[in-house]
C-alpha cells in the first residue's frame, strides 16, 4: 500500500545538523505537496515545513525558519528535511506526511535528540 | 496564528458509550478541519477531514460536525481499539496547526 518511510534521525550535538530522508513508494509522489511534522515526546504534534508538489513552494514554521530547509527530488520519491543550527527544542519524532486537504498518509517517524 | 483549542485533555469512557471531543479555534476555519487518532508508539493516523470525510478504514461511529470555529467529533459507540489521543488540525491558514490533544481513556 501506500508507503512513507523516514530515515536520517539520531543523537546530535546542540548547533549541530542533521538531514532527514523520506521515501516514498505505490504512488505518484510528483502529484502531492508534502509535509514535515514533529511530535516532541509528552507534548503536542507541530507542523515544520511544507513543499509543494514541484518544490517551488516552500512553507516553515517560525520556529524553524532559517533554519530548516525542506527540499524534494521527484525523480527519486524521495523528501528531506535538512536542520542547520539545532536546538535542545527540537528534540521530537519527525514524521513526514502526504497532502491532501489533511495530511493523509505518514511514515513511522524517526527521532531526533539533540543534546550535549 | 490559529490556535486550535481542545476539551477535554482526558475523557474517561466505557466501552459502549459515547464520546463527544471538542475543538475550538481562534478564528474562523470555515470546515477544513481534520482530525487525527494516536495509539502509543504509532504515528497519527488520518480519522476525517473536511465537513465529514472519513478516511479508509475508520468506520461510521466515528462522525464530526460543526463549522467556523466550534468543532465536534463523537464516537458514538467506544470500542476497545478507539482509545486514542485524538487532535485536530485546521488546514485553512499557514502555519497548519494542531490542537493539544484529547486523550480517550477506558473508565
Amino acid at each position: 500500500q501506500v508507503q512513507l518511510v523516514e530515515s536520517g534521525g539520531g543523537l546530535v550535538k546542540p548547533g549541530g545538523s542533521l538531514r532527514l530522508s523520506c521515501a516514498a513508494s505505490r504512488f505518484t509522489f510528483s502529484d502531492y505537496f508534502m509535509s514535515w511534522i514533529r511530535h516532541v515526546p509528552g507534548k503536542g504534534l507541530e507542523w515544520v515545513s511544507h513543499i509543494s508538489s514541484s518544490g517551488s513552494i516552500k512553507y516553515y514554521a517560525d520556529s524553524v525558519k532559517g533554519r530548516f530547509t525542506i527540499s524534494r527530488d521527484n525523480a527519486k520519491n524521495a523528501l528531506y528535511l535538512q536542520m542547520n543550527s539545532l536546538r535542545a527544542e527540537d528534540t521530537a519524532v519527525y514524521y513526514c506526511a502526504r497532502v491532501y486537504y489533511a495530511f493523509d498518509i505518514w511514515g513511522q517517524g524517526t527521532m531526533v535528540t539533540v543534546s550535549s | 496564528e490559529i490556535v486550535m483549542t481542545q476539551s477535554p485533555a482526558t475523557l474517561s469512557v466505557s466501552p459502549g458509550e459515547r464520546a463527544t471531543l471538542s475543538c475550538r479555534a481562534s478564528q474562523s476555519v470555515s470546515s477544513d478541519v481534520a482530525w487525527y487518532q494516536q495509539k502509543p508508539g504509532q504515528a497519527p493516523r488520518l480519522l476525517i477531514y473536511g465537513a465529514s470525510t472519513r478516511a479508509t478504514g475508520f468506520p461510521a461511529r466515528f462522525s464530526v460536525s460543526g463549522s467556523g470555529t466550534e468543532f465536534t467529533l463523537t464516537i458514538s459507540s467506544l470500542q476497545s481499539e478507539d482509545f486514542a489521543v485524538y487532535y485536530c488540525q485546521q488546514y485553512n491558514n499557514w502555519p497548519r496547526t494542531f490542537g493539544q490533544g484529547t486523550k480517550v481513556e477506558i473508565k
